[in-house]
């Protein structure tokens, strides 16, 4: 089955603390996308990758980071400086295609700071 | 003024009513519009998808596209109570490899038995 996979399901962090949450695709599309979402405001885009080995910061970028050293695989690294990292986090794929550009979701990771 | 306006809800309906859930956008480049549905604590899936102006059917789902108003909406006829999600319109300009999805803040739909 192709998709995406993301894990883990739930994560809790301390104040502090790094933490990376994994994406993972076999859909084998060329952009990679994260993105926040908080109850009442939608989905923010945080990080997107068109292309093995280059990103681009979206509208959230401060506090988080990311890597693409694979075409499956875009991980992303909420580091200590995000200074509100609770919510629930959404990895997307897309491959354009002349008529569309639809972007597919993983199952999420929700994080929460104790 | 955000991009995309979307009213969160909750919006609460008797099983096999009419629903109709709209957006609202101030960017007159948006050309590809969709709708997503999101289960509780899931991610979102594509709904319907409509280029340009004009309806979409499919099924019990019609999507319409007003870009003169900049106003689209969902309607889904005989409304079932595995239809209570969180629906998200999100809107685009243009197709390339990348290409920024403009997202409502989601209306959450509870159809009752």
């Amino acid at each position: 089955d192709g998709g995406i996979t993301q894990s883990p399901k739930y994560l809790f962090r301390k104040e502090g603390q790094n933490v990376t949450l994994s994406c993972e695709q076999n859909l084998n599309h060329d952009a990679m996308y994260w993105y926040r979402q908080d109850p009442g405001q939608g989905l923010r885009l945080i990080y997107y990758s068109q292309i093995v080995n280059d990103f681009q910061k979206g509208d959230i970028a401060e506090g988080y980071s990311v890597s693409r050293e694979k075409k499956e695989s875009f991980p992303l690294t909420v580091t200590s400086a995000q200074k509100n990292p609770t919510a629930f986090y959404l990895c997307a794929s897309s491959m354009a295609r002349i008529d569309l550009n639809e972007q597919f979701f993983g199952p999420g990771t929700r994080l929460t700071v104790l | 003024q955000k991009e995309v306006e979307q009213d969160p809800g909750p919006l609460s309906v008797p099983e096999g009513a009419i629903v109709s859930l709209n957006c609202t956008y101030s960017n007159s480049a948006f050309q590809y519009f969709m709708w997503y549905r999101q289960y509780s604590r899931k991610g979102p899936e594509l709904l319907m998808y409509t280029y340009s102006s004009g309806n979409k059917e499919d099924g019990r789902f019609t999507a319409q596209v007003d870009k003169s108003s900049k106003y689209i909406s969902l309607f889904i006829r005989d409304s079932q109570p595995s239809d209570s999600a969180t629906y998200l319109c999100a809107m685009s300009a243009e197709v390339y490899s990348f290409n920024k999805f403009y997202f409502g803040s989601g209306t959450k739909l509870n159809v009752k038995p």
